[in-house]
């Protein structure tokens, strides 16, 4: 069964700030998806990892993948208070479908 | 295109009525599925279904129903209604994986914030 571990669960950091957040993985996959949620709104997706060593970048974010080590990075640089959100990655088990098993996501708080 | 709709956005229910959470998708997507969010939990996966008249369950089916009579609708069904369905649900579609069409992205609907009394 596959298990979805992320972490830290909340972050707080200050304006200008780097940080990553961590998603590890418990089976094989090489499709990874991260996602942004707002309060009380729809998650928004931000990045498709679709195999190892992949690299997206969109403005202050970048996420990677590493089937190897079965991890993902969400890479936060210059963090500004618009980042504030819950970020959840969500791995495909690669069965027929597509049936995402999400982490219970990170609570992410910019102070400025 | 209006993507993933649902209805309704809010509902409270007694302990023991039924009811129905609506989903609608409009792009011809075939993989629909239902997922309720907790706080603390993530997503969890209640239903889902590869394409019409296919349904199967995800981690936490107990309590729901699902049928898919069409490609477009995928409703659930709340069978008896209990404070632990208390959670807001979400409705998403995609393209079924692997395939060349799509990336797997799943699209989300607004949510159903549910209330069992």
């Amino acid at each position: 069964e596959l298990k979805v571990e992320q972490n830290p669960l909340f972050l707080s950091m200050q304006e200008g700030k780097n940080y990553t957040i961590y998603c590890n993985y418990s089976t094989t996959s090489d499709r990874l998806y991260w996602y942004r949620q707002d309060p009380g709104k729809s998650l928004e997706s931000l990045f498709v990892l679709l195999s190892n060593g992949a690299v997206k970048q969109e403005g202050r974010l970048m996420a990677s993948l590493d089937t190897k080590a079965r991890l993902s990075t969400l890479h936060i640089t210059a963090a500004v208070h618009d980042l504030s959100a819950t970020y959840f990655c969500a791995v495909d088990p690669m069965e027929y479908g597509n049936k995402l098993v999400f982490g219970a996501g990170t609570i992410l708080r910019v102070k400025s | 295109n209006a993507g993933v709709t649902q209805t309704p956005k809010f509902q409270v229910l007694k302990t023991g009525q039924s009811m129905t959470l609506q989903c609608a998708q409009d792009m011809n997507h075939e993989y629909m599925s239902w997922y309720r969010q907790d706080p603390g939990m993530g997503l969890r996966l209640i239903h889902y279904s590869v394409g019409a008249g296919i349904t199967d369950q995800g981690e936490v089916p107990n309590g729901y129903n699902v049928s898919r009579s069409t490609t477009e609708d995928f409703p659930l069904r709340l069978l008896s209604a209990a404070p632990s369905q208390t959670s807001v649900y979400f409705c998403a579609s995609s393209h079924n994986t692997p395939d060349p069409r799509g990336s797997g992205e799943l699209f989300f609907g607004e949510g159903s914030r549910l209330t069992v009394l």
